[in-house]
């Protein structure tokens, strides 16, 4: 059980815009950057969100990220088919010294 | 840009030990700490521990503590992940990531990964 939580799916038609939430604690994510990784089956995560809301070079403007208090949130605009993998997010816990990844959320495109 | 390439797979025994390597090309090496991060069949992702090559120094997961040892060697630009005591809930694909930093001992994302490595304990 992830200590980040998030929701196992979520799911929209093409072109409309989805948000994946993703709840932690004041020790994670209310005082250490939130980062976002998208990651398609049998391939490597590839950073999409790092310090809570910039973008890698590369990464569509489509993707944003927002923080508030002990939650963020992974913001996908203009979905695509493309966009069909899993999202996690992650954060450095100081209590428990270690970085944790949220479980992961599913991405549908109906 | 950077590249991270990772050694093969490999499959153990239950109660031995496996050693995967991760080297990396076309970008200082020194200048970053790399991390190591597993994903069981099906599962999440899931933090092991970070080296910085420069210090030496490793940090570990409090989960993994006494299994597990990350080195790194700055000559041949290339990190190590050495899990002892296998168990079959050790099977996973295990993953080097270059760490993204706002300060020298931060760990705030990672930016660059390697291709993984699947460890079968069976």
């Amino acid at each position: 059980q992830s200590v980040l939580t998030q929701p196992p799916s979520v799911s929209a038609a093409p072109g409309q815009t989805v948000t994946i939430s993703c709840s932690g604690s004041s020790s994670n994510i209310e005082t250490n950057y939130v980062s976002w990784y998208q990651q398609f089956p049998g391939t490597a995560p590839k950073l999409l969100i790092y310090d809570d809301n910039k973008r890698p070079s590369g990464i569509s403007e489509r993707f944003s990220g927002s923080k508030s208090d002990t939650s963020a949130t992974l913001g996908i605009t203009g979905l695509q088919t493309g966009d069909e993998a899993d999202y996690y997010c992650a954060s450095w816990d100081y209590s428990l010294t270690t970085v944790l990844f949220g479980g992961g959320t599913k991405v549908t495109v109906l | 840009q950077v590249q991270l390439v990772q050694s093969g797979a490999e499959v153990r025994k239950p109660g031995s030990s496996v050693k995967v390597s991760c080297r990396a090309s076309g970008d200082s090496f020194s200048g970053y700490s790399f991390s190591w991060v597993r994903q069981a069949p099906g599962q999440g992702l899931e933090w092991m521990g970070r080296v910085i090559p420069i210090f030496g120094t490793p940090n570990y997961a409090q989960k993994f503590q006494g299994r597990v040892t990350i080195t790194a060697d700055t000559s041949t630009s290339t990190t190590y992940m050495e899990l002892s005591s296998l168990k079959s809930e050790d099977t996973a694909l295990y993953y080097c990531a270059r760490v993204y930093s706002n300060s020298a001992y931060d760990l705030d994302a990672f930016d660059v990964w390697g291709q993984g490595t699947m460890v079968t304990v069976s």
